[in-house]
């Protein structure tokens, strides 16, 4: 089946910690797409890239990191530098331009203790 | 810039009751509209978009939306609804010249009752 793979669905890590939230796809998609999705404000764009070697800065970037070394990955690390980390993050990917459907993985649940 | 509002955050309505979920945006440029639909702890699922041509859109699950210009609004509406309906559900908005970024509504819940 094609589809969007996101792990782990749930993630407890210590403040201070980094930690590395995978998004896999085998739909060969050129885009992929990283949100934030906190109670009562949507979807926040954190980063994004439109092909392979090249990501840009979403709306609330800082204290993430993300690399596209491979079409099919998008990893994001979410670093001690991210104020307030815990929340609900969702990878996206869609075949290339932005009228295209964007496809959603099912979401990892990130809680910093 | 654009922006996105749904004016509604909780919809509570009666099974097979009509519903209409309101969602207005704001854009000095003309605009690509889209619906997802987000059921509990999973991601999003696009229901409709409108990109250009008729203004009333028909979707997934029997929902449909209608394109305002004049009103800059993209309400969906479905004319009976499911217990299954149940979710939240998230307008958002692209500007046509814009290659990269899709704007999101804060989101508006569903709850329906049998």
């Amino acid at each position: 089946d094609g589809g969007i793979t996101q792990s782990p669905k749930y993630l407890f890590r210590k403040e201070g910690q980094n930690v590395t939230l995978s998004c896999e796809q085998n739909l060969n998609h050129d885009a992929m797409y990283w949100y934030r999705q906190d109670p009562g404000q949507g979807l926040r764009l954190i980063y994004y890239s439109q092909i392979v070697n090249d990501f840009q800065k979403g709306d609330i970037a800082e204290g993430y990191s993300v690399s596209r070394e491979k079409k099919e990955s998008f990893p994001l690390t979410v670093t001690s530098a991210q104020k307030n980390p815990t929340a609900f993050y969702l990878c996206a990917s869609s075949p290339g331009r932005l009228l295209d459907t964007q496809y959603f993985g099912p979401g990892t649940r990130l809680t910093v203790l | 810039a654009q922006s996105v509002t749904q004016l509604d955050s909780q919809v509570p309505v009666f099974e097979e009751a009509p519903v209409e979920l309101r969602c207005n945006y704001s854009s000095s440029v003309s605009v690509y509209l889209f619906w997802y639909v987000q059921y509990p702890n999973q991601g999003l699922q696009l229901l409709l978009k409108y990109l250009s041509g008729s203004t009333l859109v028909k979707g997934i699950n029997g929902f449909e939306a209608e394109f305002n210009k004049s009103q800059t609004s993209f309400h969906l509406r479905k004319p009976s609804v499911h217990i299954s309906d149940t979710a939240e559900y998230f307008c958002a908005v692209s500007d046509q010249s814009s290659a990269s970024k899709i704007i999101f509504g804060s989101g508006t819940r569903l709850s329906i009752r049998p």
